[in-house]
């Protein structure tokens, strides 16, 4: 079965450390992915996704992403954060058996930032 | 630009009560969702929509159902509100073609007591 898996539920990072948030996904084939932030009170915007080439692909905010195919993983990273980083993050995997772009999401990842 | 417009952002039902949700796009997409966020589980698909006058269940459609008579509306109803049913419902668009990002509105948040 398709699954998509978000292992860590809450992270907390000070400001100005790095940020790595994992995600793994189960899947047959190549699947199209995406990475969301959720900031309080609001909907998901989108920060990178990834379709095929690169496997490094660049986001808003600061925010790079990894695709490796080995690992079925696509783990968002963030050199240093900002306290207005501070949010929980989606990870979103679609498959190309499916013709009508759904999504099956992860979880969720609650990052904490400290001063 | 509005994007995705959900109405109402809140509201409070009594068990059995029914209410509609509202999502109205201006980006002119063709396909629409609804999700609900509850917490640990992320969003569960509950319908969606490819097309005006099309609808198809989700992977939580008991309970809902969908109406999309406008290419720009796509309506989310509860006939018989159940406690269960207490969720963040957030309503997403995106283009006719799967590799396109969705566009999510900001959620309305229903408690059914």
């Amino acid at each position: 079965a398709q699954s998509v898996t978000q292992p860590d539920i809450h992270i907390t990072v000070s400001e100005g450390a790095s940020l790595e948030l994992r995600c793994n996904y189960s899947y047959g084939a190549t699947p199209y992915l995406f990475w969301y932030v959720q900031s309080p009170g609001q909907g998901l915007q989108l920060l990178l996704k990834y379709f095929s080439g690169d496997t490094l692909v660049q986001g808003i905010k600061g925010f790079e992403a990894e695709f490796k195919r080995s690992q079925s993983s696509f783990n968002l990273r963030k050199p240093s954060v900002h306290w207005s980083d501070a949010a929980e993050y989606f990870c979103a995997v679609g498959f190309s058996t499916d013709s009508w772009g759904k999504l099956q999401f992860g979880a969720g990842t609650q990052v904490v930032v400290t001063p | 630009n509005a994007g995705v417009t959900q109405t109402p952002k809140f509201r409070v039902l009594k068990t059995g009560q029914s209410m509609t949700l509202l999502c109205a796009q201006d980006m002119n997409h063709e396909y629409m969702y609804w999700y609900r966020q509850d917490p640990g589980m992320g969003l569960r698909l509950i319908h969606y929509s490819v097309g005006e006058g099309t609808t198809a269940k989700g992977e939580v459609p008991d309970g809902y159902n969908v109406s999309r008579l406008k290419k720009q509306n796509f309506l989310l109803g509860l006939e018989s509100a159940a406690p269960s049913q207490t969720s963040v419902y957030f309503c997403a668009s995106s283009y006719g073609d799967r590799y396109q990002p969705q566009h999510f509105g900001d959620g309305t948040r229903l408690s059914i007591l």
